[in-house]
C-alpha cells in the first residue's frame, strides 16, 4: 500500500521564521522517491524539492530542505526565513520506483503573517 | 518550451453532457496522468499512461476515460458529467533522470457539472 500523510490542514508563521511541514509515508516499495509541491492561490502545482530514498543526504533547494527520516518514515518540508509569498497550499508525494504513480498527500495551508 | 499544455481553462457542464479535456506536452515523456483535485483537497489520480497505447486506471476512474495515441496527447473524456466530476483537473507527465524524478504539471481545467 501506498499513503502519505499530512496531519496539518493549516498552519501560521511569522515572516521571517523557519516553519516544518509535516510528511509521514507508507510504502511497500524498497526504493522511492518524496516530493513537495507549492500551490499558490493561483492554483498551479511548483514543484520544490525532491529525495530520493537512497540518497544520503537531505535534499536541499535554497530556502527549502527535506528533513528525511527514513526509519520514521518521514520527509518533512522546512523553510528557512518565511515570506510572505511562501503563503500557498503545500503538498508532500511520493513515488516508489516500482510503482507508475504518484501520491499526494491533502495538503497544508501554510499563511505568513507580516 | 510549452511543457504541458491543457485546455480548456474553465468550462461549465450540464449533467449528462460529455466532453474531452486536452492535455499535450512536448518535453517526449513517457508518463502521463490526470489528476483531480476537488476544493480544500490533494489531488487524487484518475488514469495514468506509461507510454503510447498503454493506460491504466488510478483511484478514482469511475466516469473517465483516456487515450494515448501518440506520445504527446493524453485526452480525459467524461461521459455523462454528473455534479460529482466539478473539480479541477490537473494533467501531467514526468521523467526519470538517474535516481532522481520529476512530475511537470500542467495550468489545470476548472470544470463545474451543474
Amino acid at each position: 500500500a501506498q499513503k502519505i500523510t499530512q496531519t496539518q490542514p493549516g498552519m501560521f508563521v511569522q515572516e521571517k521564521e523557519a516553519v516544518t511541514l509535516d510528511c509521514t509515508y507508507d510504502t511497500s516499495d524498497p526504493s522511492y522517491g518524496l516530493f513537495w509541491y507549492k500551490q499558490p492561490s493561483s492554483g498551479e502545482m511548483i514543484f520544490l524539492i525532491y529525495q530520493g530514498s537512497y540518497d544520503q543526504q537531505n535534499a536541499t533547494e535554497g530556502r527549502y530542505s527535506l528533513n528525511f527520516q527514513k526509519a520514521r518514515k518521514s520527509a518533512n518540508l522546512v523553510i528557512s526565513a518565511s515570506q510572505l509569498g511562501d503563503s500557498a497550499m503545500y503538498f508532500c508525494a511520493m513515488k516508489g520506483d516500482n510503482f507508475n504513480k504518484f501520491y499526494f498527500g491533502s495538503g497544508t495551508k501554510l499563511n505568513v503573517k507580516p | 518550451n510549452a511543457g504541458v499544455t491543457q485546455t480548456p481553462k474553465f468550462r461549465i457542464l450540464k449533467i449528462g453532457q460529455s466532453m474531452t479535456l486536452q492535455c499535450a506536452q512536448d518535453m517526449n515523456h513517457n508518463y502521463m496522468y490526470w489528476y483531480r483535485q476537488d476544493p480544500g483537497m490533494g489531488l487524487k489520480l484518475i488514469y495514468y499512461s506509461v507510454g503510447a497505447g498503454i493506460t491504466d486506471k488510478g483511484e478514482v476512474p469511475n466516469g473517465y476515460n483516456v487515450s494515448r495515441s501518440t506520445t504527446e496527447d493524453f485526452p480525459l473524456r467524461l461521459e455523462l458529467a454528473a455534479p460529482s466530476q466539478t473539480s479541477v483537473y490537473f494533467c501531467a507527465s514526468s521523467y526519470r533522470e538517474g535516481r532522481s524524478e520529476k512530475l511537470f504539471f500542467g495550468s489545470g481545467t476548472q470544470l463545474s457539472v451543474l
